[in-house]
């Protein structure tokens, strides 16, 4: 089974600190998702990475950046948190080669982030 | 850009009743898929039920299965014999099939299963 993990579960952060969220696959993806989720907006996408070291822009990606250092690992990076920063970030990850099973994203469990 | 509406924030039934949960979506795309994911109160994502754009006949995965109107751009969620277990935030997803595999989330529906 596809596994993946996210550093907290829980993490409460200051306005103006750096906030590092990470997440990591063992299926070899090359696909890498990181989404915003919040009430009555559903998910919406920040950045994604389809290799190590690209990463493509999603449709929020004002107020973060992304590293994919390596396949398995890819990081949100929060440069300065904010309150409207609070939520909750999943990650997740997919495949175009697994068979029978393309274009599935794997979720994490969550993140959920609280900026005071 | 593609948009995903799901029109019903809140939906509640009874243990072993069908219900059916709507979706519409809009885009100029003639490939994409379509997927209805679960996340239960654990908070983990699962995939439901995906329906291939091209495919004519509706997805089915056991007690869940899909009305695709591709004309009417309408992809609703049915499940039968509920049970407690449904009990979750349901979210329809679009996803074209050219470049990134991006998914593409209406706003939830909140189901709830009474025993």
């Amino acid at each position: 089974d596809v596994k993946v993990t996210q550093s907290s579960r829980y993490l409460v952060k200051r306005t103006g600190e750096k906030v590092f969220l990470e997440c990591v696959q063992d299926m070899d993806h090359e696909n890498m998702f990181w989404y915003r989720q919040d009430p009555g907006l559903g998910l919406r996408l920040i950045y994604f990475s389809y290799d190590v070291k690209m990463k493509e822009k999603g449709d929020i990606p004002e107020g973060y950046s992304v590293s994919r250092e390596k396949k398995e690992r890819f990081s949100l990076i929060l440069e300065s948190a904010s309150t409207n920063q609070t939520s909750m970030y999943l990650c997740a990850s997919s495949s175009y080669r697994t068979s029978g099973k393309a274009y599935e994203q794997y979720f994490g469990p969550g993140t959920r982030l609280t900026v005071t | 850009a593609q948009t995903v509406t799901q029109s019903q924030p809140e939906m509640s039934v009874q243990e072993a009743e069908t219900v059916t949960l709507s979706c519409t979506y809009d885009t100029s795309e003639n490939n994409y898929y379509l997927f209805w994911y679960k996340q239960p109160p654990s908070r983990q994502m699962i995939l439901v039920i995906r329906q291939e754009a091209y495919k004519q006949q509706n997805a089915t995965e056991n007690r869940f299965s899909v009305n695709f109107q591709k004309a009417a751009k309408s992809f609703s969620l049915k499940i039968s014999d509920s049970q407690l277990g449904d009990t979750a935030m349901y979210f329809c997803a679009f996803m074209k099939l050219q470049g990134a595999q991006k998914l593409v989330f209406g706003q939830g529906t909140r189901l709830t299963i009474n025993p």
